[in-house]
C-alpha cells in the first residue's frame, strides 16, 4: 500500500521557535510538495521539489524553508514560529509527470500547527 | 495566470439527494489537467479523477460524474443518490502541462444528512 506519511498529526509550538515538519514517502517518487490548508483558501503550495536537493518557491514560500538530501524525504522548516502560520501542513509526491502523464498528487493524513 | 474558483463554500443535502459541485477554472494554456479530490475528516485527500484538456467527454463513476465543458471553463462534480459518507470537503484543481504543481480551489464542504 503507497503511503505518504508525515511524522506529526498535532504539534504546538511557541512563537519564535524552529519548526520541523518531515514528510517521508516509498513510492519513490521524483515530485514532492508542501501545502498548507487554511478555511476558505483552499490548499495552497508553499515549496516543492523535483528531485534531491532541488527546490522551487510555490505561491507562499515567505516564511519557509525546505529540505531534500534524501528522494523519500521532504522537510518543511520553520526558522521562527508565528502565529499566522497556525494552519494545517499537507505532504504530498507524484510520480515525474509532465505532458501527456498524470501526475495526481499522493497525500500524507497532514500536520496540525499551533503557534502560540 | 492559472485560477480554480470553487463559489459554493458549504453544501447541504439531505441523503438520496442529488447534488452538483461546481468548478470554474482559468488558464491560458492549451494542454493541462483538471482534478478533483476529496478530504474526508481524517484528513487525507483521496484522489477522485482526472481529466486533460483535450477530452472533453463525460464520465461517471458509479454515483459520480463528471462534466466539462472547455467553452465555459468548468469541471463539475455530481453526486446522484447521495449518502452519508459522501460528507467531506471537495477539492477541484488545475495542472499546466509543463509543471507538477497542482493549483486548488477553496474547496465545497459537503454535509450529507442521514
Amino acid at each position: 500500500d503507497v503511503k505518504v506519511t508525515q511524522s506529526s498529526r498535532y504539534l504546538v509550538k511557541r512563537t519564535g521557535e524552529k519548526v520541523f515538519l518531515e514528510c517521508v514517502q516509498d513510492m519513490d517518487h521524483e515530485n514532492m510538495f508542501w501545502y498548507r490548508q487554511d478555511p476558505g483558501l483552499g490548499l495552497r503550495l508553499i515549496y516543492f521539489s523535483y528531485d534531491v536537493k532541488m527546490k522551487e518557491k510555490g505561491d507562499i514560500p515567505e516564511g519557509y524553508s525546505v529540505s531534500r538530501e534524501k528522494k523519500e524525504r521532504f522537510s518543511l522548516i520553520l526558522e521562527s514560529a508565528s502565529t499566522n502560520q497556525t494552519s494545517m501542513y499537507l505532504c504530498a509526491s507524484s510520480p515525474p509527470g509532465l505532458a501527456g502523464e498524470g501526475g495526481e498528487l499522493f497525500f500524507g493524513e497532514g500536520s496540525r500547527l499551533t503557534v502560540l | 495566470a492559472q485560477k480554480v474558483t470553487q463559489a459554493q463554500t458549504e453544501i447541504s443535502v439531505v441523503e438520496k439527494e442529488d447534488v452538483t459541485l461546481d468548478c470554474v477554472y482559468e488558464t491560458r494554456d492549451t494542454t493541462y489537467y483538471l482534478f478533483w479530490y476529496k478530504q474526508p475528516p481524517s484528513g487525507e485527500l483521496v484522489f477522485l479523477i482526472r481529466r486533460n484538456s483535450f477530452d472533453e467527454q463525460n464520465e461517471i463513476s458509479g454515483r459520480y460524474s463528471w462534466n466539462f465543458q472547455k467553452s465555459t471553463s468548468s469541471f463539475n462534480f455530481t453526486i446522484t443518490a447521495s449518502q452519508v459518507v459522501d460528507s467531506a470537503v471537495y477539492f477541484c484543481a488545475l495542472r499546466a502541462s509543463n509543471t507538477g504543481k497542482l493549483i486548488f480551489g477553496q474547496g465545497t464542504t459537503l454535509q450529507v444528512k442521514p
